[in-house]
């Protein structure tokens, strides 16, 4: 498994404002993805950060809304911009150690509400 | 795309007592299938998987099986014990690219 270490592990935060969550890898990985979790629900995959190009978003989430930055093989961030009430939710890091087979490894996850 | 079911969303078994939970995917291409175990305030553990070429397989009190032509596959604990009790995810996704898509979980109370 990998360790992967996400921060901030909670926050409260004012609408309006911008949040960015760190992600770190204790060994280096291809690809990384960030999940968004809303209270109660299942996991929806926002986009996958690569390293050295930019991040390839899922339907429903822009770039202006949730930029990524992929600055190494072992680390990453995500911000929620402008956020309001509805972008409280978890937002979990998680890596493809093994490289392309789907066997995800989920961080803590950042539990963020938005007031 | 894909699309997961997931069955029940909640489940309440006593101690001892075997849970299953099942799931449904559209994508026949779908061939790894994954199952995590959230628990409060943590991040999703995978505990199993399965991929395509097999129909069952088990580690200790935990078994997945997969019936590709129906298109679902199950997740089976038996001796259910307290720690068991989380929200247990299933997944599907086709090879050559990590983005699964989940169920939307099941809730599993076990009681002393």
């Amino acid at each position: 498994s990998a360790v992967i270490s996400q921060k901030p592990s909670r926050d409260i935060c004012q609408r309006g404002t911008s949040l960015t969550i760190q992600c770190q890898v204790d060994s280096q990985v291809t690809m990384m993805f960030w999940y968004r979790q809303q209270p109660g629900q299942s996991l929806t995959l926002i986009a996958t950060a690569n390293q050295g190009s930019e991040a390839t978003y899922e339907s429903g989430f822009v770039i202006d809304k949730f930029p990524i930055s992929r600055p190494n093989l072992t680390f990453s961030t995500l911000t929620v911009s402008n956020m309001s009430p509805e972008d409280s939710s978890i937002y979990l890091c998680s890596v493809d150690r093994t490289g392309n087979t789907g066997e995800l490894f989920f961080g803590e996850g950042s539990r963020l509400t938005v007031l | 795309g894909e699309n997961v079911e997931q069955h029940p969303s909640t489940l309440s078994v006593q101690e001892g007592d075997s849970a299953v939970i099942k799931c449904t995917y559209s994508d026949s291409a779908s061939n790894y299938f994954p199952w995590y175990k959230q628990e409060l305030g943590k991040g999703p553990q995978l505990i199993i998987d399965i991929r395509s070429n097999v129909g069952e397989k088990k580690d200790q009190r935990i078994a997945v099986t997969l019936n590709k032509t129906a298109k679902h596959f199950s997740l089976h604990i038996t001796e259910t014990q307290p720690e068991d009790s989380a929200v247990y995810f299933c997944a599907a996704t086709s090879s050559g690219y990590s983005t699964l898509t989940f169920g939307k979980g099941t809730m599993l109370l076990v009681s002393p």
